[in-house]
């Protein structure tokens, strides 16, 4: 069965600086999409980037980027500049290329202060 | 605002009663999901409807039970509530073409609180 794994339950950050959430994952599948959620108080769910585990890439969008180390089983999200509005509980997830269900970490909860 | 609606927001009952959840997915998408996100459990998959036909399975009490319309609404009944029952529960859509390329879009979610 696949696990995700969140290590961090909770983290902090200024405004206008960096921070980088880890998450590690378990799968014996080769087909397979990691996502972080945002899930600020409203308590919505919000994807936030998607990686392919077949792209050597690492996923961009704006301020958010991964670091996607496929041998070691390690997906972090960092997020440049922080801005108040990121303070939210970050969740990890995992999805098989042939099933649709996420599997989600534990989360992190991300604190930005002044 | 995701397109996905849920119904009710709220919902206060007592332990052994029996709830109806409802869930429209967004238009076109076939595929309804229920999750559930409890402090004991953490967020996870209940179960997966697929136009109409149940598709997958995932940690979903024999109590709970789940069926999708042929309008593609879905309902999520839980019997016997226990106290443990309590927790937020979502519904995602998705057009499940491809299972991780299709983002599935989350509803706001119904908290439901057994007393």
């Amino acid at each position: 069965a696949q696990t995700v794994t969140q290590s961090q339950p909770e983290m902090s950050v200024q405004e206008a600086e960096t921070v980088t959430l880890s998450c590690t994952y378990d799968t014996s599948e080769s087909d397979y999409y990691l996502f972080w959620y945002k899930q600020p108080p409203s308590r919505q769910m919000i994807l936030v980037i998607r990686q392919e585990a077949y792209k050597q890439q690492n996923a961009t969008e704006n301020r958010f980027s991964v670091n996607f180390q496929k041998a070691a089983k390690s997906f972090s999200l960092k997020i440049s500049d922080s801005q108040l509005g990121d303070a939210a509980m970050y969740f990890c997830a995992y999805i098989s290329g042939t099933a649709s269900k996420l599997t989600f970490g534990t989360g992190t909860r991300l604190q930005v202060t002044l | 605002d995701s397109g996905v609606t849920q119904t009710p927001k709220h919902l206060i009952t007592a332990t052994g009663q029996r709830v109806t959840l409802r869930c429209s997915p967004r238009s076109g998408d076939l595929s309804v999901y229920w999750y559930q996100q409890s402090l004991d459990q953490g967020l996870q998959f209940l179960i997966q409807y697929y136009n109409g036909e149940e598709r997958a399975k995932g940690n979903i009490l024999e109590r709970f039970s789940a069926q999708q319309f042929p309008d593609l609404h879905s309902e999520l009944n839980l019997s016997s509530l226990e106290l443990g029952d309590s927790a937020l529960y979502f519904c995602a859509s998705s057009v499940d073409i491809d299972p991780g390329l299709d983002e599935q879009f989350f509803g706001p979610g119904t908290r439901l609180t057994v007393l």
